[in-house]
């Protein structure tokens, strides 16, 4: 069965500031890779996904992940945040052949002036 | 693009009454629907997967007499909390198959908030 630990449950940084968020999964077989960011009191909605192909992967809001299949990693990153940006952020995989997605217990991202 | 609403958006129930959440796919049919729970300040647990015409899937340990899943069409499912209690209180979300091809794109619900008092 796959797992999913994103290492940081928050991240405080201030405005224009890069951050990484850390995302690591585990599984025997091949996967389909997505970030999911959470507003409070609202469902997720899809960042980016690696699915095959270019490891970078780019997504919406100027995010960006990196798949490391040999470290099976998949952080996401931004080079300059905003306040907008402070919000729940999932990692979750999907293994070949399932249809379920399994999430991380989340980054909390939190966007200081 | 595809789109999920979920209704009610926040609930207020009494212990031992039964709560109905609807999930309806706006724009697409989606045979498969996925149902989740989730506690404060944690990840979204699969409570059930939810397929068109046929009962429900429930991941091990959820109650499906408790949570009663109906998927009747390809644009709803519904998930009833019956005999409700206050340690059933959590964020619900749903979540829709777009596609039936590998990998599955998803989309979500915006999520019902139970409170059971």
């Amino acid at each position: 069965a796959q797992s999913v630990t994103q290492l940081d449950s928050q991240v405080p940084v201030f405005e224009e500031a890069p951050v990484e968020l850390r995302c690591n999964y585990s599984s025997s077989v091949s996967v389909y890779l997505f970030w999911y960011v959470q507003y409070p009191n609202q469902g997720l909605q899809l960042l980016l996904k690696y699915l095959s192909g270019s490891t970078l992967v780019k997504g919406i809001n100027g995010f960006e992940a990196e798949f490391n299949k040999s470290q099976t990693s998949f952080h996401l990153r931004k080079p300059s945040v905003h306040i907008s940006d402070t919000a729940e952020y999932f990692c979750a995989v999907q293994r070949g052949g399932s249809e379920k997605l399994v999430f991380g217990k989340g980054t909390k991202l939190t966007v200081n002036p | 693009g595809a789109v999920v609403s979920q209704h009610p958006s926040r609930v207020i129930c009494k212990s031992g009454t039964s709560v109905k959440i609807e999930c309806r796919s706006l724009d697409f049919q989606a045979t498969t629907m996925f149902w989740y729970r989730q506690f404060p300040k944690q990840s979204l647990m699969l409570m059930a997967t939810s397929n068109e015409g046929s009962k429900a899937t429930y991941e091990q340990g959820v109650e499906k007499d408790k949570f009663l899943i109906n998927h009747a069409s390809l644009t709803l499912s519904t998930l009833t909390v019956t005999s409700a209690h206050p340690e059933d209180s959590s964020f619900y979300i749903c979540s829709a198959s777009v596609d039936n091809r590998m990998p599955y794109g998803y989309t979500f619900g915006s999520g019902t908030r139970l409170t059971v008092v």
